[in-house]
């Protein structure tokens, strides 16, 4: 069964300081694989993806992901937080189904 | 250009009634995909439907129905509710089908069942 890990309920960081947002995946087939980020009572905004390439994609605002086949993960990273980056971020992972499975979210707290 | 919008906002409804919600994709995009986000979870696949059929569905059960319009827009129908199918419920709008195909999601509908 396909799945998507965020081992993480919160993540904390000061602003300036850089961050990561931990992702695994266990996919069948190639993987495709998403960050989105959810602010209250928002629907979620794609940072994004990684479909195949290389392995490390840059997205929106500065946040970039690196994709490591061998320990099935998709970190997301960016050098400098901002307080404005605190939010709830969704990892989505999807493959030979074509379904595309969210992990439970990790919140992200940048302290000014 | 629009977005993708829902309707309504908010929703109360009583245990097993019947709900449907609403999907406008956004502009040029023809793929339609429901989520059910609860509480504190991610969101949650229910269906995607392409050319007015349905082409996948996740593990929702049959109460879980949807439609797709000649216009792209969408309806998910919700029978004999629960108290458990109070969420948030998103929808999604690409290009294709696909995963490569990215999804905007538009704000959700706050589903509560009482």
């Amino acid at each position: 069964a396909q799945s998507v890990a965020q081992p993480e309920d919160q993540v904390n960081v000061a602003e300036g300081n850089p961050l990561t947002v931990k992702c695994t995946y266990s996919v069948s087939g190639n993987p495709y694989l998403f960050w989105y980020v959810q602010y209250p009572n928002r629907g979620l905004q794609f940072l994004l993806k990684y479909i195949t390439g290389d392995n490390l994609v840059k997205g929106s605002y500065g946040f970039e992901a690196e994709f490591n086949k061998s320990q099935t993960s998709f970190h997301l990273k960016k050098p400098s937080a901002l307080v404005s980056d605190s939010a709830l971020y969704f990892c989505a992972a999807g493959g030979a189904t074509n379904k595309l499975i969210f992990g439970t979210g990790t919140l992200l707290a940048v302290q000014p | 250009d629009a977005g993708v919008t829902q309707s309504p906002t908010h929703l109360i409804k009583t245990r097993g009634q019947q709900v449907t919600l609403r999907c406008s994709p956004k502009s040029g995009h023809d793929t339609v995909s429901w989520y059910q986000q609860a509480l504190g979870q991610g969101p949650q696949f229910i269906f995607q439907y392409y050319e007015e059929e349905e082409r996948q569905r996740g593990n929702f059960p049959d109460r879980f129905s949807g439609h797709q319009f000649p216009n792209y827009s969408s309806e998910l129908n919700v029978n004999a509710l629960l108290l458990g199918d109070s969420a948030l419920y998103l929808c999604a709008s690409s290009t294709g089908q696909g995963l490569s195909y990215e999804q905007y999601f538009g704000p959700g509908t706050r589903l509560t069942v009482t």
